[in-house]
């Protein structure tokens, strides 16, 4: 167990809806990452927050949003979703900024779009 | 073309066997180099990391990394049914982290 808790562990909805993933980090670590991972694009880094505040962004669509709130839980919220968005959805996290500090993954929520 | 290439596999091996696994990628920039491991169904956890060119071991896995040929590898000795997972590398330039695609790896009893 990585310590980094993410809900729901899956997630079927329809295209054009909305959906939120939500993300607890381990205890202590500031960082929160967002990945996407498919079966053609592999690993994809989204968007990274550190204390609140975003820090780096990868590969995100405008569709896509997330925050990291005061007790620095995260939530990446989807939006009119489509049938490629359907993958699974990886929160990391690591206690400094830097991205090359070791990163915790969570067990993803696998997201599929009908 | 991808800045980081990594053959899908799958790769099969039998137990005790000698298994390298490689990685390409084409910026120059990078200086962090790690690999991931990946069981079924699970989130990825960091097997080894390295900075810059050389050799790093721990306990059966030895990272490498070549810089001039851009090119990075692990080696897992005396592989086990329990090592069978996809392996992730990983690479840096600071900013943000780029993984490969994953090489599926089966090791037959």
């Amino acid at each position: 167990d990585s310590g980094v808790t993410q809900t729901p562990k899956h997630l079927i909805t329809a295209t054009g809806q909305r959906v939120t993933l939500r993300c607890s980090p381990r205890s202590g670590d500031l960082s929160v990452y967002w990945y996407q991972q498919s079966l053609d694009q592999g690993l994809q880094f989204l968007i990274q927050y550190y204390n609140g505040e975003e820090r780096a962004k990868g590969n995100i669509l405008e569709r896509f949003s997330a925050q990291q709130f005061p007790d620095l839980h995260s939530e990446l919220n989807l939006s009119s979703l489509e049938l490629g968005d359907s993958a699974l959805y990886f929160c990391a996290s690591s206690a400094t900024g830097d991205v090359n500090t070791e990163a915790f993954f969570g067990q993803g929520t696998r997201l599929t779009v009908v | 073309q991808k800045e980081v290439e990594q053959d899908p596999g799958p790769l099969s091996v039998p137990e005790g066997a000698i298994v390298s696994l490689n990685c390409t990628y084409s910026n120059s920039a990078f200086q962090y180099f790690m690999w991931y491991r990946q069981y079924s169904r699970k989130g990825p956890e960091l097997l080894m990391y390295t900075y810059s060119s050389g050799n790093k071991e721990d306990g059966r896995f030895t990272a490498q990394v070549d810089k001039s040929s851009k090119y990075i590898s692990l080696f897992i000795r005396d592989s086990q049914p329990s090592d069978s997972a996809t392996y992730l590398c990983a690479m840096s330039p600071a900013s943000k982290i780029i993984f490969g695609s994953g090489t599926r790896l089966s090791i037959r009893p």
